[in-house]
Formats: C-alpha cells, structure tokens, sequence
C-alpha cells in the first residue's frame, strides 16, 4: 500500500489557462475528498465522492472547478480560466465508508501568474 | 455551524522542552476531535484522535483528552524533539455521515537544539 498519491506535485500556470490535477487513493476506500490549502490556513473542504458519484460540493467550489471519479478509483480536479486566487495547495485524502479517519496525499501545488 | 479554535503561532521551544498547544471548538452534537501534522513540503498525517468525552488519545508520545465541558482538546508532549518541528491542526468532524471535517488555522512549531 502506497498510500494517497498526487500528480503532479507542483504546477505553475499563466492566469486564464486550464489546469488538471490527478488523485490516486489508497485503493480500498471508496471515499475520497477535495481540499484546498492556502498559506497560513487550515485545509478548507471542496467536494467528496463515495465511489463514482459526487455527494457534497462546497460553496467554494466555483463554476469553474470540476471534479470527477469515472470509475471509483482516481479522481481529477480541473480548474478553468485560472485567476490568482486559485494559487494554493490542493490535497486530496480518501477514507473508507466505515471510518472517519482520513489519509491524505501530498498535495498539489499550484502558482497561478 | 462547526469551528475550531486554534492557539497562534509560531510556538518557538527548546529540545526537551514541554509543549502544549491550545485547541478549542464549536460544534452541534457530539464531534470526533482530531490532531493532524503536517511536516515541510507533505500532507497532513493523523497525529490522534478521540471520538467521545473523556477519551485520551496519545501517539508518539503526543497526547490530548476531549474535555466537553470546556469543548477543548489541547495538544500536549512532555520533551519536545527538534523532529517535531511542524505544523500542527486540530480538527473536528460531525458523525453524520459524511465526516468531513472542520480544520483550525494550523499552530507552528519550531524547536531548536
């Protein structure tokens, strides 16, 4: 077990571009979330899965971000027309149904000129 | 709604030295209380958690009890290492389901030799 997995580690992009991230959860949870990190914060709560289907979203996730689970395993998030607003760490952590507890990845890092 | 208090930082010890870093919460009902770490350029880690009031939990011999009467969950080590130089968030989650949770600012932690 590798644990919860990210890609790529770091993204610097021009404001107005798209950008993708990846997540790979530990592969016997069926839950896996979204979180973004800004400097000096703690993890701020963006969406959730259990399996394939998208169950909560926050109000902070614009229309600009999408996130998907096709299958039940990785996920992506995309963020359209990024703004500088948008720079931050993305985390991805997954769980299973029956446990609070949650494994988080790396994270993403994300610079947006 | 749910929140967490955190103590502010930097908290700036020597080696061996004792620590304890303040967390307060908000919450309805009856949360889990969780203390994350998070060391330079990772994800955050599961440092302990308690689930109901009174319960200690302890790891590497970081330890915090879930006091309901003053909704606290203070952070405590007897002898500090310069190793556990990082950041730490306290954190409470809702039994409802989806158990996403509701993170503090983060409390640094510096410790010198």
């Amino acid at each position: 077990d590798t644990g919860v997995s990210q890609d790529p580690r770091h993204k610097i992009t021009k404001r107005g571009q798209n950008v993708t991230f990846r997540c790979d959860p530990i592969s016997e949870h069926n839950r896996l979330y979204w979180y973004r990190q800004t400097l000096g914060q703690g993890p701020e709560f963006l969406t959730y899965f259990q399996n394939e289907a998208q169950l909560e979203k926050s109000r902070l996730l614009s229309d600009r971000f999408s996130a998907e689970r096709p299958k039940g395993s990785f996920s992506t998030l995309e963020i359209q027309r990024t703004e500088q607003g948008d720079s931050a760490m993305y985390l991805c952590a997954s769980s299973s149904t029956e446990q609070e507890t949650q494994y988080f990845g790396p994270g993403t890092r994300l610079l947006v000129l | 709604g749910n929140s967490v208090t955190q103590m502010e930082g930097p908290v700036t010890l020597s080696e061996e030295a004792f620590l304890t870093i303040n967390c307060t919460y908000t919450a309805t009902g009856y949360p889990s209380l969780f203390w994350y770490v998070q060391y330079p350029g990772e994800g955050l880690q599961l440092l302990l958690k308690a689930t109901k009031a009174d319960d200690k939990g302890s790891n590497k011999g970081f330890e915090a009890t879930y006091r309901k009467e003053t909704t606290s969950f203070h952070l405590e080590k007897g002898s500090v290492q310069v190793s556990d130089s990082a950041v730490y968030f306290c954190a409470l989650s809702d039994r409802g389901g989806s158990y996403i949770p509701t993170f503090g600012r983060g409390t640094s932690l510096i410790v010198h030799p």
